[in-house]
């Protein structure tokens, strides 16, 4: 059975400090692909990556970088020099090659970036 | 170009009621899904439609329907609400509904339940 791990539920940290949001999962599929959402209070989940079993490059966007590794079935995500606007929810989530489209999603770690 | 568009934004209803929640997907999105968000959780995957039909289904009971119209929006009904089903409902859409494909998600249906 698929499932996500995000043990962290909460984080808080002062602008400009590094952060580092943790992902552990699981699956029987030798391909898959994983994701990472943002949920801003709006609610509106934004997509930021997605990643496929078979790539493990890590990846950087500005100041967003992700960390896979097979070996430990992680999909680490870090924000680099954190800004007030970074706060919000974020959502590790797993899809596997089944035919169709379901994203199973972790609990979420809640990011407080302040001043 | 216009995101996913869910209507109504706020919902408020009591039980044993009937809810009909609907989307519409990014233009040229041909796939919808569904998500259950209670609060503090996850969302968790209710339904997807793919040109129409019904791709896949999640672990929720027969009062939970969809159906998706020719011009892909969708429609999420509930019926005889239980206070559990009191969440934020998400629809995404997608290009091509595979499981690699990126989900755009919409702003979400907030219903409680009295």
């Amino acid at each position: 059975a698929q499932k996500v791990t995000q043990a962290q539920t909460e984080i808080s940290v002062v602008e400009k400090e590094d952060v580092t949001l943790d992902c552990v999962y699981e699956t029987r599929d030798t391909t898959y692909y994983l994701f990472w959402y943002k949920q801003p209070p709006s609610g509106e989940l934004v997509f930021l990556i997605r990643r496929n079993s078979f790539d493990e490059q890590n990846e950087i966007s500005g100041r967003y970088s992700w960390n896979f590794q097979k070996s430990t079935s992680s999909f680490n995500f870090t924000i680099t020099a954190s800004q007030v606007v970074d706060s919000a929810v974020y959502f590790c989530a797993l899809s596997e090659d089944t035919g169709f489209q379901k994203l199973v999603f972790g609990t979420g770690t809640r990011l407080l970036v302040s001043p | 170009d216009a995101g996913v568009t869910q209507s109504p934004t706020h919902l408020i209803k009591t039980r044993g009621q009937h809810v009909t929640l609907r989307c519409s997907p990014i233009s040229g999105h041909k796939s919808v899904s569904w998500y259950q968000q209670v609060l503090g959780q996850g969302p968790q995957f209710i339904f997807q439609y793919y040109e129409k039909e019904e791709r896949g289904r999640g672990n929720f009971p027969d009062r939970f329907s969809a159906r998706q119209f020719p011009n892909y929006s969708s429609e999420l009904n509930v019926n005889a609400l239980l206070l559990g089903d009191s969440a934020l409902y998400l629809c995404a859409s997608s290009s091509t509904g595979g499981p690699h494909n990126e989900q755009f998600f919409g702003p979400g249906t907030r219903l409680t339940v009295l």
